[in-house]
C-alpha cells in the first residue's frame, strides 16, 4: 500500500534555530500533502495544506512565515520551523493523497522539542 | 464550521467486551468519513472509511462503523475487543466529496484493554 515516508522522527533543537521537517510519498504521487500538528491529548489540528508547485494554503492562526511549506515535487514536501521557541515544541504529521485518489496516508510524524 | 466530536476520551474494557465509539459531526453537505487508529509509537493507520453507498462498513480487523446521516454520526463498534486493540482512535471527516479537502479530526478516544 501508500507508504509515506517523514523525517526526522525525533528532533531537540535550541531556540531562535529552525528545524526542517521532510515528508515523502514512497510508491505514489502526491498532489496535495497536509500537515498537522498534535498537542499532548489532543486532537490533530491542520496547519496547512500544501500543493504542488504552488503556495501552501495556512489555517486561521497559524503563522505562514513561521512554518514555511515547501512542496517542490509529486513526492516531496517540506515542514521548516524557523526560529523556533519552546511554545513549538509539538507533535508535527504530514498526511498525503495520492493524485486522484480518495484516501489520505499519514506518516510517522516528528517529535520536536525546542530547548 | 466544520467540527468532529468523539464523546469518550477514554475507554476501558475487558478482552472479549464489545466496543462502540461515539462520532459526531457537524456539517450540512457531503461528507467522508473516517477512523484511524494510533497504536502506541505507532503512525495513524485508516481503520476503515464511508464515502457512499451502504452505510454499514467493514474495515480491518474486525471493526466496522455506521453512518447515520439523520444522527450526523459514524460510530466505531467492535464485537469483541482483544488486548491488542489497545490504541487511539480518532474519527475524522472530509466535507469535499473526493477532492482535496482536508481532514478535520475529533480528539480521540484512548482505548484500553485488560487482559
Amino acid at each position: 500500500g501508500a507508504v509515506v515516508s517523514q523525517h526526522p522522527s525525533r528532533v531537540i533543537c535550541k531556540s531562535g534555530t529552525s528545524v526542517k521537517i521532510e515528508c515523502r510519498s514512497l510508491d505514489f504521487q502526491a498532489t496535495t500533502m497536509f500537515w498537522y500538528r498534535q498537542f499532548p491529548k489532543q486532537s490533530l489540528m491542520l496547519m496547512a495544506t500544501s500543493n504542488e508547485g504552488s503556495k501552501a494554503t495556512y489555517e486561521q492562526g497559524v503563522e505562514k512565515d513561521k512554518f514555511l511549506i515547501n512542496h517542490a515535487s509529486l513526492t516531496l514536501s517540506t515542514l521548516t520551523v524557523t526560529s523556533a521557541h519552546p511554545e513549538d515544541s509539538s507533535f508535527y504529521i504530514c498526511s498525503a493523497r495520492e493524485t486522484g485518489g480518495s484516501g489520505y496516508t499519514f506518516g510517522s510524524g516528528t517529535r520536536l522539542t525546542v530547548v | 464550521a466544520q467540527s468532529v466530536s468523539q464523546h469518550n476520551h477514554h475507554v476501558i474494557l475487558s478482552e472479549a467486551a464489545s466496543l462502540e465509539l461515539g462520532c459526531n459531526y457537524s456539517y450540512g453537505g457531503t461528507v467522508n468519513l473516517f477512523w484511524y487508529v494510533q497504536y502506541p509509537g505507532q503512525h495513524l493507520q485508516l481503520l476503515l472509511k464511508y464515502f457512499s453507498g451502504d452505510p454499514l462498513v467493514k474495515g480491518i480487523k474486525g471493526f466496522e462503523a455506521e453512518f447515520i446521516k439523520s444522527k450526523f454520526s459514524f460510530n466505531l463498534r467492535k464485537p469483541s475487543v482483544q488486548w491488542s486493540d489497545t490504541a487511539e482512535y480518532f474519527c475524522a471527516v472530509s466535507s469535499y466529496g473526493g477532492s482535496q479537502g482536508n481532514l478535520i479530526f475529533g480528539k480521540g478516544t484512548k482505548l484500553s484493554v485488560k487482559p
